[in-house]
């Protein structure tokens, strides 16, 4: 079956540290993958957008990778704050016309 | 500008109870979906609409009727409420027509079933 993995345990790291989430999937050949940050109580916020025939994407302290052959994105926040706190959400579009699939979100927590 | 939309924030059913929820966007976006989220499942795709006077079933529509009113609107209906749809529902938004491939969601709409 069709899957999305994102770690459901939360990241914890310390202030001023890189941050690197994990987006792995099977089954799938996504024609894009895109990362969102949800607030508690709030709808996900669009943050960034990989397509398939692009390696990384920046914007920013944020950096998302994207790896075809290993079926994984990576996102990376550099220089975490504590305003970073929040669940990132991969998601991916798996029909090309923004039928996003999404991940179950991996919560990050940034201490001072 | 208020992007998306939703109404109401909170609502508490009976079983067996209908309602609607409403969904508007300003963004003149032609794609609308609606999205359940539940602890542990993550965001799931309940119905969507590609354009005005087109409507799709998504991952989970069992429950559910929607409705594309007209550009801006899209509501979702539960006939008969379940304790199952007990859930927070998000309406979202997107331009697939040009090159922005991204939703832009409400702030949802938490619902509870008695």
């Amino acid at each position: 079956s069709q899957k999305i993995e994102q770690n459901s345990e939360a990241l914890n790291i310390q202030e001023g540290k890189t941050a690197t989430l994990t987006c792995n999937y099977t089954n799938y050949s996504p024609a894009y993958l895109q990362w969102y940050r949800q607030d508690p109580g709030r709808g996900p916020v669009f943050l960034l957008l990989i397509r398939e025939n692009e390696k990384e994407k920046r914007k920013e302290r944020l950096k998302v990778t994207f790896d075809t052959t290993l079926k994984q994105s990576l996102f990376h926040i550099t220089a975490s704050q504590p305003a970073d706190s929040a669940t990132y959400l991969c998601a991916l579009d798996i029909t090309g016309f923004q039928k996003l699939v999404f991940g179950t979100g991996t919560r990050l927590l940034v201490s001072p | 500008n208020a992007g998306v939309t939703q109404t109401p924030k909170f609502q508490v059913l009976k079983t067996g109870q209908s309602m609607t929820l409403q969904c508007a966007q300003d963004m003149n976006h032609n794609s609308m979906y609606w999205y359940r989220q539940d602890p542990g499942m993550g965001l799931r795709l309940i119905y969507y609409s590609a354009s005005e006077g087109t409507t799709d079933k998504g991952e989970v529509p069992n429950g559910y009727n929607v409705s594309r009113l007209n550009k801006r609107e899209f509501s979702l209906r539960l006939e008969s409420a379940a304790p199952s749809q007990t859930s927070v529902y998000f309406c979202a938004s997107s331009d697939t027509s040009g090159s922005t491939d991204t939703q832009y969601f409400g702030p949802g709409t938490r619902l509870t079933v008695l």
